[in-house]
């Protein structure tokens, strides 16, 4: 499809394992962003790429989480040493110019338990 | 910091009633505002957007919103709606310093019955 696809749609991990997610933004999108939504509440910025440039890591909650996007279109998350906060809906979107008032394409996102 | 403020964070209508939905930012510069909706299992889709111009904006679905830059506001509205438009609506603003990200509200979830 056209989408901003993600995968998995759900992961389960323990505490203190790895989690790597992916993003596979829009085909020409070139600014990608992740977001953290936690239950009840609206999605809060982590992370955001122009191709392959990370400019804006503001967001990550801590050195545990990494963002990546080397060829400047698939991105990855990951979350080391999970803990049981990262809970969460992970949002991907992309847009397809770098400029205000883009509007953002998200996916479906990926909803990771950590128990 | 910028914020977003969505004050209704539930509304229950019957069909036909009409729908307000308010959204208040903080930041005072030049700032871009969105209107997303999220339907039950899916994802976040843009309804309507504004960054210049008239301030009244026209969206999807017979949305409407005002932009009123000297209240800070951003109201969704809608005339008229339908058991279809029960979803999660979210308010987002960007801007300044070409900061692309977006701020968004903790959302209103909304209900309309049949």
């Amino acid at each position: 499809g056209a989408g901003v696809s993600q995968s998995p749609r759900y992961k389960v991990a323990k505490r203190g394992q790895d989690v790597a997610l992916r993003c596979d933004p829009i085909s020409g999108h070139v600014s990608l962003f992740w977001y953290q939504q936690a239950l009840g509440q609206g999605p809060e910025f982590l992370t955001y790429f122009q191709n392959e440039a990370q400019l804006d890591k503001s967001g990550l909650p801590s050195d545990r989480f990494f963002a990546e996007r080397p060829e400047g279109s698939v991105s990855t998350l990951k979350i080391q040493r999970t803990q049981q906060e990262d809970s969460a809906v992970y949002l991907c979107a992309s847009s397809l110019e770098d400029r205000e008032g883009q509007p953002q394409h998200f996916g479906d996102g990926t909803r990771l338990s950590i128990l | 910091a910028q914020s977003v403020s969505q004050h209704n964070h539930h509304v229950i209508l019957s069909e036909a009633a009409s729908l307000e939905l308010g959204c208040n930012y903080s930041y005072g510069g030049t700032v871009n505002l969105f209107w997303y909706v999220q339907y039950p299992g899916q994802h976040l889709q843009l309804l309507l957007k504004y960054f210049s111009g008239d301030p009244l904006v026209k969206g999807i679905k017979g949305f409407e919103a005002e932009f009123i830059k000297s209240k800070f506001s951003f109201n969704l509205r809608k005339p008229s709606v339908q058991w279809s438009d029960t979803a999660e609506y979210f308010c987002a603003v960007n801007g300044g310093s070409g900061t692309y990200k977006y701020i968004f509200g903790t959302g209103t979830r909304l209900k309309v019955l049949a």
